[in-house]
């Protein structure tokens, strides 16, 4: 089966911080993709970045960065210089290349303070 | 920037009832989805579809659901006879064809509450 993990429920940052938000995950798939969405207290799930599984250099856009770590098939999302927008629930989430579902995990709120 | 709209936003319905939520995807996308995601839990996956029919469904995915394209724009789920505990966020999201048919983008949403 598989699965996503994210076991921080929340976490909180200044503004202008950078904050690491942690996610693992379970397959014996070797194609697979990652992503980070974000869900603003509109609830609407906005896209974030994503990682294919096949690339070892780190996706980044603008802001937002991924470490991934293959082998622990760890894949956690780094914020730098927090915004007071950026405050919202963050879902971890993975698609393999044999399906077409998401498989997401329970989220983790982050609350950015100003 | 092309995006994913739904409608309604928001739906409240007795117990029974049939509903009708509404997507259209982003116009050059040929894989459409439907997920939800009841109020504290996480998102799940319902179905996807591709050139007209479905290409996996979840096991939530049961007998009083069903999907359709009617147009060459929208893109429905139909709820034959809601339960309470049908009352969820359902989002729509949609994909493109080639290497970055994984990546999903996802409407705002419509809010359903069965009373």
């Amino acid at each position: 089966a598989q699965t996503v993990t994210q076991s921080q429920p929340e976490m909180s940052v200044q503004e202008a911080e950078t904050v690491t938000l942690s996610c693992t995950y379970d397959t014996s798939e070797s194609n697979y993709y990652l992503f980070w969405y974000k869900q603003p207290p509109s609830r609407q799930m906005i896209l974030v970045i994503r990682q294919e599984a096949y690339k070892q250099q780190n996706a980044t856009e603008n802001r937002f960065s991924v470490n991934f770590q293959k082998a622990a098939k760890s894949f956690s999302l780094k914020i730098s210089d927090s915004q007071l927008g950026d405050t919202a629930m963050y879902f971890c989430a993975f698609i393999t290349g044999a399906n077409s579902k998401l498989t997401f995990g329970k989220g983790i709120t982050l609350s950015v303070r100003p | 920037e092309p995006e994913v709209t739904q409608t309604p936003s928001h739906q409240v319905t007795q117990m029974g009832q049939e509903v009708i939520l509404r997507c259209v995807p982003i116009s050059n996308h040929l894989y459409f989805y439907w997920y939800r995601q009841i109020l504290g839990q996480k998102v799940e996956f319902l179905v996807s579809f591709y050139n007209n029919e479905i290409s996996e469904k979840s096991e939530i995915f049961d007998d009083q659901f069903s999907v359709e394209r009617p147009d060459g724009s929208n893109f429905t789920l139909k709820i034959r006879s809601t339960k309470l505990e049908d009352s969820a966020m359902y989002f729509c999201a949609s994909s493109q064809e080639g290497p970055v048919r994984k990546t999903q983008y996802f409407g705002p949403g419509t809010r359903l509450l069965v009373l």
